[in-house]
């Protein structure tokens, strides 16, 4: 059974970037699945980031994609994401998942981690 | 990009009673695409529904999905005091995914 952790700092600072990794878990990187960041706010609710398709594809939200860049560690299980130019808008929980391919071109992100508290603040 | 609005913003019932969740979209949406979550008080995101009304693994049949179009339905039959939540609907198009903005089910 597939498992998603997300780690990362909790504090960084205006201006600053921000690099989490989410390590996966009970299965690994295959041909079919995507993966995927998303991250909650109070303000601005569940907003998707990006997703991947491992050494294929990567869509980004254009809202943030001049500042996102996602890669994967196949040898250690793991993708991460790097956002720059950080705000007090980038405060949210982030959260990595699986975009699972039901087949018949049917997607759902039916894996999540449980979330790290990011705050941008000095 | 498309906008999914969510009515209404929360819904007071009380245990055992139905619940009938919308979800309407800016444009058409594709069935394959409309997606339902269930999100507990410090909780990750549960998926529900995938291609608008397919239960996920695990789920009870007492949720069920349908719409097509622009206009989406989650149904929660006999509520149970776990199903007290938030409810998202999300979508795909365009290489974008997008979220409702949430239906708070709260104990009447």
């Amino acid at each position: 059974q597939v498992q998603l952790q997300e780690s990362g700092p909790g504090l960084v600072k205006p201006s600053g970037t921000l690099s989490l990794i989410c390590t996966v878990s009970g299965g690994s990187f295959n041909n079919k699945d995507w993966w995927t960041w998303v991250r909650q706010s109070p303000g601005k609710g569940l907003e998707w980031i990006a997703e991947f398709l491992p050494n294929e594809k990567t869509y980004y939200n254009p809202s943030l994609k001049s500042r996102v860049t996602i890669s994967v560690d196949k040898s250690r299980n793991q993708f991460s994401l790097k956002l720059t130019s950080l705000t007090a808008a980038d405060t949210a929980i982030y959260y990595c998942a699986r975009d699972h391919d039901y087949g018949g071109d049917t997607w759902a992100f039916d894996v999540w981690g449980q979330g790290t508290v990011v705050t941008v603040s000095s | 990009e498309i906008v999914l609005t969510q009515s209404p913003g929360t819904l007071s019932l009380s245990p055992g009673e139905r619940a009938a969740l919308s979800c309407r979209a800016s444009q058409s949406v594709e069935r394959n695409y409309l997606v339902w979550f269930q999100q507990r008080p410090g909780q990750a995101p549960r998926l529900l529904i995938y291609g608008a009304s397919n239960r996920a693994t695990g789920v009870p049949e007492r949720f069920s999905g349908s719409g097509s179009g622009t206009d989406f339905t989650l149904t929660i039959d006999r509520l149970e005091p776990e199903d007290f939540a938030i409810y998202y609907c999300q979508q795909y198009s365009d290489s974008l995914w997008t979220f409702g903005q949430g239906t708070t089910v709260e104990i009447k």
